[in-house]
């Protein structure tokens, strides 16, 4: 089944220590988003790639990098985790106006 | 900026009606979209709109009143696994971008 895949389902990383998500997706869509999610919050989008142009939020912090090095897989990687970037963290695809989820990464930090 | 706002919660009863408000301000508008989201799960696509009027699928249908910056999403027929978190979401400017509201938490009782 074509679908969206994000590895691991959960991540526990120490505060300061670089971690990177992984999505891939079999759906050959275009266009990729990375979104975080915290308790009881909207979904907020943190970047996305339009093929391979990179589309960068205004309040997204340096902290959050992205790469996406072909049209299957992106990676999210977190430089420095604080405290407050324990969240789930949603990768979607879309090729039109409707937007296909992973299941999502849930980020403990210690 | 974007702003959607929606009950943080409701509850109703197996075999129940339940309607689910949203109301949006954006300064782009590419349709309105429900998507369902259980407890630790990604979002699922519901229903989309882009036009006026009343969108029917089995047990859900949507309503969109555009001048009135509006939605609803009704869920008939209740069943336990309904219960879930319902986000609304509205389509930026930008093809494929979505404002996020901060869901309904519905809650299906027997």
């Amino acid at each position: 089944d074509a679908m969206v895949i994000q590895n691991p389902r959960y991540q526990v990383t120490q505060f300061g220590k670089p971690v990177t998500l992984s999505c891939s997706q079999t759906l050959n869509h275009n266009v990729m988003y990375w979104y975080q999610q915290k308790s009881s919050q909207a979904p907020k989008l943190l970047f996305h790639y339009y093929d391979k142009d990179f589309n960068n939020e205004a309040d997204t912090p340096d902290n959050f990098q992205s790469r996406r090095p072909n049209t299957s897989f992106c990676f999210l990687d977190i430089r420095s985790p604080g405290l407050g970037d324990a969240a789930m963290y949603l990768c979607a695809t879309s090729l039109g106006r409707e937007q296909y989820f992973g299941p999502g990464t849930r980020l403990t930090v210690t | 900026g974007q702003n959607i706002d929606q009950p943080t919660e409701m509850t109703a009863t197996e075999g129940a009606i339940v309607q689910i408000n949203c109301t949006y301000q954006t300064s782009g508008f590419n349709g309105l979209f429900w998507y369902q989201q259980h407890a630790g799960e990604a979002p699922t696509f519901l229903s989309y709109n882009v036009l006026d009027g009343l969108e029917e699928k089995g047990r859900f249908s949507s309503f969109l009143s555009r001048s009135k910056g509006y939605s609803y999403l009704l869920l008939k027929e209740l069943q336990m696994k309904d219960s879930a978190s319902y986000l609304c979401a509205v389509g930026g400017s930008t093809l494929g971008r979505l404002y996020f509201g901060r869901g309904t938490q519905l809650t299906v009782w027997p």
